[in-house]
């Protein structure tokens, strides 16, 4: 089963910063949080991942609370082709990378 | 470099049959998993290979298999087709497994639909 919780679907406007939040509160010290998200048609492509402290890559940013138990995923100016499902997951040792419903995010112009 | 490469992109099967999938991952990468997505189930994982020996496995039945060869690449096979098989079914490599730290590449899918 999935370990983290994300909202159905959200909405945003285009060339606004999108804040997507995850709860993952039975994350274990070794896990680390990743970020996928799966465009219309496409397989999911990674977009950012981080263990303690918050991440920055060319794709978006990721802010992680201080005790661990939630994450957000920014996109500090989403344009149309951010529209996908974002999938927020929990990597450990054992290794199996385990996909919840994840959100669909919704972009307007 | 190229990326995850999986073939066919599509097929269609009767149902009884069986299916071999393939899937070549990024160069230097020698784990693989492989995923069945559905509109109703969403992407849950079937399998995960490293140095050809299968290191994790979902709920799945005995009639989905697979297997990874010497130079990394992976099929998957499914046998006696059911027409709850239709699905979109996707492979995902990393440069190695048990490393929590790397993320994966998925390859494009397999649309496989069963008739």
């Amino acid at each position: 089963d999935a370990k983290t919780t994300q909202p159905n679907s959200m909405e945003s406007n285009e060339e606004e910063p999108v804040h997507l939040p995850c709860n993952h509160s039975t994350i274990s010290g070794t896990d680390y949080i990743h970020w996928y998200r799966q465009l219309p048609s496409q397989g999911p492509e990674y977009v950012i991942h981080g263990l303690t402290s918050n991440v920055n890559n060319r794709m978006a940013s990721l802010a992680i609370a201080e005790d661990r138990k939630s994450s957000t995923l920014i996109l500090h100016r989403a344009t149309l082709r951010d529209a996908a499902v974002y999938y927020c997951i929990l990597t450990g040792r054992d290794d199996k990378i385990i996909f919840g419903k994840g959100t669909r995010l919704h972009i307007l112009p | 470099k190229a990326g995850v490469t999986q073939t066919p992109r599509y097929l269609i099967k009767t149902r009884g049959q069986q299916v071999t999938l393939s899937c070549s991952p990024i160069s230097g990468h020698r784990s693989v998993s492989w995923y069945q997505q559905t509109p109703g189930q969403g992407l849950q994982f079937l399998f995960e290979y490293f140095s050809e020996t299968q290191r994790n496995k979902g709920n799945f039945p005995g009639r989905f298999s697979g297997r990874q060869f010497s130079n990394s690449r992976s099929e998957m096979n499914v046998s006696t087709l059911e027409l709850g098989d239709s699905a979109l079914y996707l492979c995902a490599s990393r440069p190695r497994d048990r490393a929590s730290n790397y993320g994966y590449t998925f390859g494009s899918g397999t649309r496989l639909t069963v008739v």
